[in-house]
């Protein structure tokens, strides 16, 4: 069954760094998404992105971050300046269908460690 | 704002027994989603329901629309069903939101 990848499982990241999250989503599917689990908390929506564009984001998705499509299979979340507070699990989501629709799909996710 | 609670947040179980784990909601919603995470991260979709009843194998998952309140239903069991069982529901936008899930530990 075809699955959604994501890359690398673990990053430690120091503090102030950049970092680029991969995820290459179902091949045909065209939705995805970007979801974040702080240890021990809730799995809480950050962004989802329909033809080519982010269709919804929520208020944890500042002008820190960023998602790219760049070539047609990965997407990307990018967050440019990490703080510690995220450190995280961070999960990538593809639907076929649009949400409501359909169950979406997820990575296994990028626990991301800031130092 | 949607309010996501789920019921208990930890459950301890022998195999072989009948397996009831509660969400309820406060907004009305378009899709509720029934999610399994295993102790290594990784989520899985096991139910997307906006009505009714589905069964996938021994899980038997049920929503009441009127009552904003589902169920997900374990038959017979298993060890291997050990994981975080999470609820979350949309709206008409992309957005889920998120129960804070119910631990589950089966015994042998």
């Amino acid at each position: 069954e075809p699955e959604v990848t994501q890359t690398p499982s673990h990053q430690v990241t120091q503090m102030g760094q950049e970092v680029i999250l991969r995820c290459v989503p179902i091949s045909n599917h065209l939705y995805f998404y970007w979801y974040r689990q702080i240890l021990g908390q809730k799995v809480e929506f950050l962004v989802s992105f329909y033809n080519n564009e982010i269709s919804e984001k929520s208020e944890i998705f500042d002008d820190q971050f960023s998602v790219e499509r760049p070539d047609g299979s990965n997407f990307t979340l990018k967050i440019r300046s990490t703080k510690l507070e995220d450190s995280a699990m961070y999960f990538c989501a593809s639907s076929r269908l649009a949400p409501g629709n359909q169950p979406q799909h997820f990575g296994d996710g990028t626990r991301l460690s800031i130092l | 704002k949607n309010e996501v609670e789920q019921s208990p947040q930890n459950l301890t179980a022998q195999e072989g027994e009948f397996i009831t784990i509660n969400c309820s909601y406060s907004v009305g919603i378009s899709a509720l989603h029934w999610l399994q995470q295993h102790p290594g991260g990784g989520i899985v979709s096991l139910f997307m329901l906006s009505s009714g009843k589905k069964k996938h194998g021994r899980l038997i998952a049920t929503i009441n629309i009127q009552e904003k309140h589902s169920s997900l239903h374990i038959t017979a069991s298993h060890p291997r069903d050990s994981a975080v069982y999470i609820c979350a529901v949309g709206d008409n936008t992309d957005k889920l939101i998120f129960g804070t899930g119910t631990r589950l530990q089966v015994f042998p």
